[in-house]
């Protein structure tokens, strides 16, 4: 399985972004999808995971109040929803399956640039 | 400010061994077996190298082991390579109230 992204994004501060993250090539398995973000020049972030077959989802405190992680089984599609963008949001942001608890395959990033 | 601990910076010339630390707390990694590690070339996304503190993915080199003595968990290369330059995040379960996974600050590693 692949997992495949949607298109780098520019924004306006105080908007809101949604990256998809599409299986492909098989389904979405009982694991997790995990969202991970890096900055430029920066480390990895855990921003927050949902378990498809339960749409259950779990936030990092940083993020709770404005981002939405959600899943589409029968698309087999994850979602990543940040609002309220400001300037420190610009960066490239990862889906992730699971592999027990190492986070296998990777998306190829989808860059979100936020500017006015 | 990342919860776990990793140095900046760590080299060796090609056919060493070195060793990456990764500290943290008894709410993550001395708490539970459930350390990664990821390989990180410029520009590319992410590699899974380690997971469940030593277990490796399909594919990926037996040159590459982990191991977790305590609350620091440790990703070994052997025989250091060329193509093994690049950045090295470690990262585990926790139980802070910061999220559920947390990554550690990443270390550059340099084949002299």
């Amino acid at each position: 399985v692949q997992l495949v992204q949607s298109g780098a994004e520019v924004k306006k501060p105080g908007s809101s972004v949604k990256v998809s993250c599409k299986a492909s090539g098989g389904t979405f398995s009982n694991d997790a999808i995990t969202w991970v973000r890096q900055a430029p020049g920066q480390g990895l972030e855990w921003m927050g995971r949902i378990i498809p077959i339960l749409g259950l989802a779990n936030y990092a405190q940083k993020f709770q109040g404005r981002v939405t992680i959600t899943a589409d089984e029968s698309t087999s599609t994850a979602y990543m929803e940040l609002s309220s963008l400001r300037s420190e949001d610009t960066a490239v942001y990862y889906c992730a399956g699971a592999l027990d608890n190492g986070f296998d395959p990777w998306g190829q990033g989808t860059l979100v640039t936020v500017s006015s | 400010q990342s919860a776990l601990t990793q140095p900046a910076s760590v080299s060796g010339s090609p056919g060493q061994s070195i060793t990456i630390s990764c500290t943290g707390s008894s709410s993550d990694i001395a708490g539970y077996n459930y350390v990664s590690w990821y390989q990180q070339h410029p520009g590319k996304a992410p590699k899974l190298m380690i997971y469940d503190v030593t277990n490796r993915p399909s594919g990926v080199s037996n040159r590459f082991s982990g191991s977790k003595p305590g609350n620091t968990a440790s990703l070994t290369i052997s025989g250091l390579q060329a193509e093994d330059e690049a950045e090295y995040y470690c990262s585990s379960y926790t139980t802070r109230t910061s999220g559920v996974y947390v990554f550690g600050s990443g270390t550059k590693v340099t084949v002299l």
